[in-house]
């Protein structure tokens, strides 16, 4: 059973691209969260989905940043404009869902602005 | 809201020797404790977790953890550290429920001397 995928491990963009960052989650998993690691910091919350909803996007920043996880295909987290403050390991993480659960993490895509 | 404290950023102890890494959360609802390892450049694994009874709880590669409701810690030690220990270690805390982002504390690095 394939873990958690993401694509691609590393992402350098210019101020003012685009960012596309994709998250295949395990076999059999319908949620998918996404997190962000800043240099020198812990892990922040992003945005949670299930298949075609977003449920929490509470971590998320109001503007440029946008997540989807369609019925078909990865979950994308996608970012408008990037400036330098993006640069940042951002993880995907999946799980089954319910009350007592695990989330599984994917290996990351490390975003360089220049 | 929920947080997690990590105190100190950095641990270095003696192969053979008793690691313990320390948590303390912040929690209005009894929590979900987890313990995560991160290795350079990849996605984060789990320990171990806590949700309910047994408050002590063993994890993988030797690690255990105690929930202690009354210090509201949830440490994490082995007996006996190994070079392939070194690290970086996270500590997180999510509410029961169907949205259960995590809430990182910010890491704690285990560096393992011969």
């Amino acid at each position: 059973n394939a873990g958690v995928m993401q694509n691609p491990r590393h992402l350098v963009r210019r101020r003012g691209q685009e960012a596309r960052l994709r998250c295949s989650p395990m076999k059999g998993h319908s949620h998918v969260y996404w997190y962000r690691q800043l240099p020198e910091e812990g892990l922040k919350f992003m945005v949670y989905l299930q298949k075609e909803n977003i449920i929490d996007e509470s971590g998320m920043p109001k503007e440029r940043f946008s997540a989807e996880f369609p019925k078909e295909g990865p979950s994308i987290l996608r970012i408008q404009q990037v400036v330098r403050g993006d640069s940042a390991a951002y993880f995907c993480a999946s799980s089954t869902g319910g009350t007592a659960y695990e989330q599984y993490f994917g290996p990351g895509t490390r975003l360089t602005v220049t | 809201a929920q947080s997690v404290t990590q105190l100190g950023s950095h641990v270095s102890v003696s192969e053979g020797a008793l690691v313990l890494l320390r948590c303390n959360y912040s929690s209005s609802v009894p929590p979900y404790l987890f313990w995560y390892v991160q290795y350079p450049n990849q996605g984060l694994q789990l320990l171990l977790k806590y949700t309910t009874g047994a408050t002590l709880v063993k994890g993988i590669n030797g690690f255990e953890a105690e929930f202690k409701k009354s210090e509201t810690s949830f440490h994490l030690t082995k007996p006996s550290a190994h070079m392939s220990d070194a690290a970086e270690y996270f500590c997180a805390v999510s509410e029961p429920g169907a949205n259960s982002k995590l809430t990182f504390g910010k890491g704690i690095t285990l560096s393992v001397r011969p």
